[in-house]
């Protein structure tokens, strides 16, 4: 199971907004609406930011959105803030019932 | 509130097993399908394997199918995975994680435990 495909890096100013995608294929991202995003700091657990595409749990900002296009996903973060600093990985259900991750992004906060 | 808690890791030769649990409190467990997931030092993260809330249904990823092996005792509310000939490669901080609804789609992880490293080392 190949891994969907995250840039490495992202950076931004406070107060800007970012994009980060996650790419896959028709097998995964594209072929069904279960992708989700988790916030990672260093040398803690990850943290859902949103699921099914576009949905955030309770208690998550809603400057964290969610969308998909065929087979590309992207979370997008607006507004900016320190805190914010982190890895962000994206992850999807397959057509094998199994879940795959992507690669993970580094999001600088200037 | 929502706790999960693990144990069981440590350092192991290649070859031998390890068994992982996951304890978990301020819930219903039993309603819950549960994950393991896995992150090798320095890596991203990596899905290992699901069940449902029930134990009837089970799903692993492919580099761990035949040596891995995930069950639950919903009478104790703890999940475990037991690994078998454990290779380098499994070297990682294992978490396990509750499935957001009882129809698990797609990975939908919104309580995590604290994470329990295992390193296979001769």
């Amino acid at each position: 199971q190949s891994a969907l495909t995250q840039p490495a890096s992202v950076s931004g100013s406070p107060g800007q907004s970012i994009t980060i995608s996650c790419t896959g294929t028709s097998s995964d991202v594209g072929g069904f609406n279960y992708v989700s995003w988790y916030q990672q700091h260093p040398g803690k657990a990850p943290k859902l930011m949103i699921y099914d595409v576009s949905n955030r749990p309770s208690g998550v900002s809603n400057r964290f959105s969610g969308s998909k296009s065929g087979n590309t996903a992207s979370l997008t973060i607006s507004g900016l803030q320190a805190e914010d600093e982190a890895d962000y990985y994206c992850s999807s259900y397959t057509s094998s019932s199994n879940r795959v991750f992507g690669g993970g992004t580094k999001l600088t906060v200037l | 509130q929502v706790q999960l808690v693990e144990s069981g890791g440590g350092v192991v030769q290649p070859g031998r097993s390890l068994r992982l649990s996951c304890a978990a409190s301020g819930f219903t467990f039993s309603s819950y399908p549960m994950h393991w997931v896995r992150q090798a030092p320095g890596k991203g993260l990596e899905w290992v394997a699901l069940i449902s809330y029930d134990g009837s249904s089970k799903y692993y990823t492919d580099s761990v199918k035949g040596r891995f092996s995930i069950s639950r005792d919903n009478s104790k509310n703890t999940l475990y995975l037991q690994m078998n000939s454990l290779r380098p490669e499994d070297t990682a901080v294992y978490y396990c994680a509750r499935e957001l609804a009882i129809a698990a789609a797609g990975f939908r992880g919104d309580y995590w435990g604290q994470g329990n490293l295992v390193i296979v080392s001769s």
